[in-house]
């Protein structure tokens, strides 16, 4: 069966410092990938997807950006984090467009 | 993208049948309605997918009329652990071309609230 792996769950950084979420899926190959972040209380907000490896697309101007270096691994970043970065981020696959997502258990992100 | 519009919040007492609506008025021809179910600190569940007419599975149903500009999850004999936020969502990344992002966002759901 496909898992999907998040980590980690928590964590706190300080504004200005970088930042590394990563994904990775197991049981399938070539998904589609997503990273969503959502505020408290709100939605989710897609802020990139993946077709294929090497492939991102942005759906919001920001001051974070992902990378696929290998198919079934998703990687968000960030070179200066901002406090309007924290938030929950979620990471979630699907087999391939209009397919249900699967969703991992998301990252809890505070910026001090 | 096909915005959709749910209620904030709905209560209901267990044993009781949960209807929830979506509108999405300008669902596109080769949009999916999927439903999600999401528990505080937990990313969504999938709980069902449909294009038209009637869904069912094991914890739902999916009920879409032919205009396909609404839909309605119904949930049969609600129990305590069903209180959770359900989110609407139509849809998909890829499908659309052109000009503009495509952004695809879930929305702030509804919040089901279900009282002993």
């Amino acid at each position: 069966s496909q898992t999907i792996h998040q980590w980690p769950a928590t964590l706190v950084q300080p504004v200005g410092s970088p930042l590394s979420l990563e994904c990775t899926v197991e049981g399938t190959s070539n998904p589609n990938l997503y990273w969503y972040r959502q505020a408290a209380g709100r939605g989710l907000q897609l802020l990139f997807y993946s077709v294929g490896i090497g492939q991102i697309s942005s759906e919001v101007p920001q001051n974070l950006s992902a990378s696929r270096p290998q198919d079934r691994q998703f990687i968000l970043s960030s070179k200066k984090l901002l406090l309007s970065d924290s938030g929950f981020y979620l990471c979630a696959w699907s087999e391939q467009v209009n397919q249900p997502q699967h969703f991992g258990d998301g990252t809890r992100l505070s910026i001090l | 993208l096909a915005k959709t519009t749910q209620p904030i919040s709905m209560d209901s007492y267990e044993g009781q049948e949960v209807n929830i609506t979506c509108s999405h008025n300008n669902i596109a021809t080769n949009d999916y309605i999927t439903w999600y179910q999401q528990f505080p600190s937990q990313g969504p569940r999938f709980i069902i997918q449909g294009y038209k007419t009637k869904v069912t599975n094991e914890v739902a149903s999916l009920f879409i009329p032919a205009d396909r500009k609404s839909s309605t999850l119904s949930l049969p004999r609600v129990s305590l652990s069903d209180t959770a936020v359900y989110y609407c969502l139509v849809g998909d990344v890829g499908i659309r071309s052109g000009a503009g992002s495509y952004q695809l966002t879930f929305g702030k759901g509804t919040k089901l609230s279900v009282i002993p």
